[in-house]
């Protein structure tokens, strides 16, 4: 097993454009959770979904981002519009009802 | 409401010396608390939980609940204990949910 795979790896976009973010969980896996990382704020949980729920949002920054997941395989997480403050890195992690969260390699986003 | 600190931002130390890495929480019920590790370049990982009350990679917690703490420690810190290391709480009746300190960098110095 490939672990969570996240896409892309690196973005860098300009302010006001449209960034999708994607993220594959582990096949079985019953929650998904996005995180942002930044050295400010360290590890925030933005959202997480049970079996494709959205449970939690409560930690979206505002409604420029949302996050979707149409089926257990794939979600993705969008800003529109991004901004300079936006730039962070963004994980993917997954679990199967227990504690361990297995996480994916981020993507590093820039806005310019 | 629950709440993990981790008060040191920055840690270091040199090679051989002994290492402890704060964690403190404050939650009204029973927690489950766990270290995640981030080495350079690698996925963030899970590297102990205190239900198991095991040592890995020379590495033990103890919950103390009267301190409301989860620290960390090593006595003979190794190079490669070099990572970024977050404690985090599960309430345990949200299931799934982790709730993460701002982590604390740990560098050790040969």
């Amino acid at each position: 097993d490939a672990g969570v795979i996240q896409s892309p790896r690196h973005e860098v976009t300009e302010m006001g454009q449209e960034v999708t973010l994607r993220c594959k969980p582990i096949s079985g896996h019953d929650y998904l959770f996005w995180y942002r990382q930044t050295m400010m704020r360290g590890l925030e949980l933005l959202i997480y979904f049970n079996n494709n729920v959205p449970i939690d949002d409560s930690g979206m920054p505002e409604d420029r981002f949302s996050a979707k997941m149409p089926n257990a395989s794939f979600s993705t997480l969008k800003i529109q519009p991004s901004e300079p403050r936006d730039s962070a890195v963004y994980f993917c992690a997954s679990s199967l009802r227990a504690y361990e969260q297995f996480f994916g390699p981020g993507t590093r986003l820039t806005v310019l | 409401a629950q709440r993990v600190t981790q008060p040191e931002k920055l840690l270091s130390v040199f090679k051989g010396a002994p290492v402890e890495l704060k964690c403190n929480y404050s939650y009204s019920g029973s927690p489950e608390l766990f270290w995640y590790v981030q080495y350079s370049r690698q996925r963030l990982q899970l590297l102990l939980r205190h239900i198991s009350r095991e040592s890995i990679k020379g590495f033990t917690a103890d919950l103390n609940k009267g301190e409301t703490s989860f620290h960390l420690k090593k006595p003979f810190a190794q190079e490669e204990d070099s990572a970024m290391y977050y404690c985090a709480l599960s309430r345990g009746s949200t299931l799934g949910r982790l709730y993460f300190g701002r982590g604390t960098q740990l560098t050790v110095w040969p």
